[in-house]
C-alpha cells in the first residue's frame, strides 16, 4: 500500500462546478497534513494546511478524518485558473526534522 | 525576498559526468531539502539539512551528495551521472519542524544521456 494515495486524475469539470479530491494515508502516526498545488512544469506551492477541525479558505475547504486516515479537498465554483495538479502531503516528525510524503497528485482541468 | 532560488534551470549531462545543483534561500530557514520528481510519481526526498553543518539522507540518496556550510546554501552534487538520474530536482526550505510548510524553488530539469 502506498504511503499516500490519491484519486487517479484527471478530473475534467466545467467552470462553476464543485469538485472534491480524496486522499488516504497509511501511517497513523502522521502529524501534519497539507494540500499543495502544482502547475504544469512549476514547483509545488502550499495551498492550505489541513487541521483536525477542518478549515476553509475562500472557495477551498479541507477536511481531515484521523480515524479513517482520510483527507479531502473541496473546490467550489471552479475557475479556469484552478486547473493544476493537487498534491496531498502528509508530514511525520522524526525528532530532528519532518518527513513529508507526497501523493502522486490529482490533475484538475477546468473548462469553459 | 527572492525565496528559494535554484540554478541551473535546465541541464543535459552525459553519462559519467558530474555537476552541482545550486540552491539558495533568503528566508533564514534552518531546514532545507532536496527532492526529485519523476513523471507520474510523487516527490521523493534525496537529502535534507536541519542547519548549517548538519545533513542527513532521505529516501533516495544513492548517487548524490550534499553539503551545508551556510544557512542560505544547500548544493546537491551528482557524481557519475546515470540515466536513472534524469528527473526534475526541487530544493525546498522550511522554518519550523512542527508544521513544516515547505517553500520550493523553481526546479532544475536534468537529462542524462
Amino acid at each position: 500500500r502506498k504511503e499516500v494515495e490519491q484519486d487517479p486524475g484527471p478530473f475534467n469539470v466545467p467552470e462553476g462546478a464543485t469538485v472534491a479530491f480524496n486522499c488516504t494515508y497509511s501511517n497513523s502516526a502522521s502529524q501534519s497534513f497539507f494540500w499543495y498545488r502544482q502547475d504544469c512544469r512549476k514547483e509545488p506551492k502550499l495551498l492550505m494546511s489541513v487541521y483536525s477541525s477542518g478549515n476553509e479558505d475562500g472557495r477551498f475547504t479541507a477536511q481531515l478524518n484521523r480515524a479513517s486516515q482520510y483527507i479531502s479537498l473541496l473546490i467550489r465554483d471552479s475557475k479556469l485558473s484552478d486547473s493544476a495538479t493537487y498534491l496531498c502531503v502528509v508530514s511525520l516528525n522524526t525528532g530532528t526534522a519532518s518527513k513529508l510524503t507526497f501523493g502522486t497528485g490529482t490533475r484538475l482541468q477546468v473548462t469553459l | 525576498n527572492a525565496g528559494v532560488t535554484q540554478t541551473p534551470k535546465f541541464r543535459i549531462l552525459k553519462i559519467g559526468q558530474s555537476m552541482t545543483l545550486q540552491c539558495t534561500q533568503d528566508m533564514n530557514h534552518n531546514y532545507m531539502y532536496w527532492y526529485r520528481q519523476d513523471p507520474g510519481m510523487g516527490l521523493k526526498l534525496i537529502y535534507y539539512s536541519v542547519g548549517a553543518g548538519i545533513t542527513d539522507k532521505g529516501e533516495v540518496p544513492n548517487g548524490y551528495n550534499v553539503s551545508r556550510s551556510t544557512t542560505e546554501d544547500f548544493p546537491l552534487r551528482l557524481e557519475l551521472a546515470a540515466p536513472s538520474q534524469t528527473s526534475v530536482y526541487f530544493c525546498a526550505s522550511s522554518y519550523t519542524v512542527r508544521y513544516n510548510e515547505q517553500f520550493f524553488g523553481p526546479g532544475t530539469r536534468l537529462t542524462v544521456l
